[in-house]
């Protein structure tokens, strides 16, 4: 039983463009998000993450918002470039002291020249 | 962010074998974590390693198959033992994060098991 889900395999956006990232959850004891970038080869790196009681977190180009009504969250970037292309996770951590995250399967991100 | 080291980066095994991954990182942390990503899947946490005490483990996962070792705050290891096909995967090992709430991620070690 998939926790967190991101149902889209892959997206491919022109650069300059936004690119919009989906990542949905089902734990409502879920109260801190995270987007982890990954390069082939690579570990994921962190990128940006948002609280629970928030529902918007912005970093430069990249922006979480977070819909807990719906249990929805979602990464933009503006301006994407080609060098965004990548695998993005969307992680969840629980409620109660617990460090474990729960990712969902990634979304492979290429942004065409 | 702490930076992290896994050794080997890949390796081709034969079923029933065992490999050990290391996972070094250059400054002193509390908690490792030791994670899977197999094909197509996301990354599942395998178990939790403190310096000092036994690891942690997930559901699904046993000691008996992932010995984990944990000798001091720089260092651990995560041993795959009597491997088949099945573990194939990529291994990642992660340390908590100077920011709070998050964690960094070592390169991981690309298992394929024949």
């Amino acid at each position: 039983d998939q926790q967190v889900k991101q149902n889209s395999p892959s997206l491919s956006v022109q650069e300059g463009r936004i690119s919009i990232l989906n990542c949905d959850y089902t734990n409502s004891m879920f109260d801190y998000f995270l987007w982890y970038k990954k390069y082939p080869a690579e570990g994921p790196t962190f990128l940006i993450s948002i609280s629970s009681i928030k529902d918007k977190n912005e970093d430069g180009r990249f922006t979480v918002f977070l819909n807990k009504s719906a249990k929805h969250l979602s990464l933009h970037i503006v301006p994407s470039q080609p060098g965004d292309s990548a695998v993005y996770f969307c992680a969840a951590r629980a409620q109660g002291g617990s460090e474990k995250l729960v990712f969902g399967k990634g979304t492979k991100l290429t942004v065409n020249p | 962010s702490a930076v992290i080291s896994q050794k080997p980066s890949r390796d081709i095994c034969q079923r029933g074998t065992s490999l050990t991954i290391q996972c070094q990182v250059d400054s002193q942390v509390t908690m490792m974590f030791w994670y899977r990503q197999q094909p197509g899947q996301s990354l599942t946490l395998i178990a939790t390693a403190n310096q000092g005490s036994e690891a942690t483990y997930e559901s699904g996962f046993v000691i008996d198959k992932f010995p984990i070792s944990r000798p001091n705050l720089t260092f651990s290891t995560l041993t795959v033992s009597n491997m088949s096909p099945e573990d194939s995967s990529i291994y990642l090992c992660s340390v908590e994060g100077l920011i709070l709430d998050t964690q960094y991620f070592g390169p991981g070690t690309r298992l394929t098991v024949l």
